[in-house]
């Protein structure tokens, strides 16, 4: 597809489980972001990678969430020994601009997970 | 790092009213952006402004980016059911990280 691709696009978890959220951005898309979206807020920022280089993690809530993206494409956030609060849509968004000026971000559908 | 504030947090129109919604921040933006989400949907890029007094036009919709480059603000004239959403700010650093403000709901009552 032409946008960016998310799955799974509704996770429900059992407390204390890990889960892993994938995002294919757009082809050729050398930035790729991580954001979490709490209901009724704007996008939080976790991370970003520029290619495979994860330059920014300072939003990552703990040393449980842990992102990557090894071949500078597909990129898959996990969340170890989930928690109530881990609950939220997690955004993923891509663009083809890097450093300097950020340009439009095309965002993915999100994964809806629910820490039950 | 740069922070965003929104208002109003709500707004109910009647269709055919004007709406507008704030952007603030305490420090110089290097840009700003807005974005739409739809209920249920994720957020879609409008515009981007980058220079001080900006103003860009798209159609009903008037964004603006103050001269101090601290605030921006969205206006969408005689507004309609299709404008319903969330609004959201957002500002991109050099090291391309981007945050956003919690957004202006705005509900259209036909």
């Amino acid at each position: 597809g032409a946008g960016v691709s998310q799955s799974p696009r509704y996770k429900v978890a059992k407390r204390g489980q890990d889960v892993a959220l994938r995002c294919d951005p757009i082809s050729g898309h050398v930035s790729l972001f991580w954001y979490q979206q709490a209901l009724g807020q704007g996008p939080e920022f976790l991370t970003y990678f520029q290619n495979e280089a994860q330059l920014d993690k300072s939003g990552l809530p703990s040393d449980r969430f842990f992102a990557e993206r090894p071949e500078g494409s597909v990129s898959t956030l996990k969340i170890q020994r989930t928690q109530q609060e881990d609950s939220a849509v997690y955004l993923c968004a891509s663009s083809s601009s890097t450093g300097g000026n950020t340009g439009e971000l095309f965002f993915g559908e999100g994964s809806r997970l629910t820490v039950l | 790092g740069q922070q965003v504030m929104q208002i109003p947090q709500y707004q109910h129109v009647q269709e055919g009213e004007d709406f507008t919604t704030y952007c603030n921040s305490s420090t110089t933006l290097s840009n700003i952006q807005w974005y739409k989400q739809r209920p249920g949907g994720h957020p879609v890029f409008l515009i981007q402004l980058v220079k001080s007094g900006e103003v860009k036009k798209q159609k009903r919709l008037t964004f603006q980016f103050g001269e101090a480059k601290k605030n921006s603000s969205l206006h969408i004239t005689a507004t309609q059911t299709t404008d319903v959403g969330t609004y959201f700010c957002g500002s991109g650093t050099n090291a391309g990280k981007s945050t956003f403000g919690d957004g202006t709901t705005l509900t259209v009552k036909p």
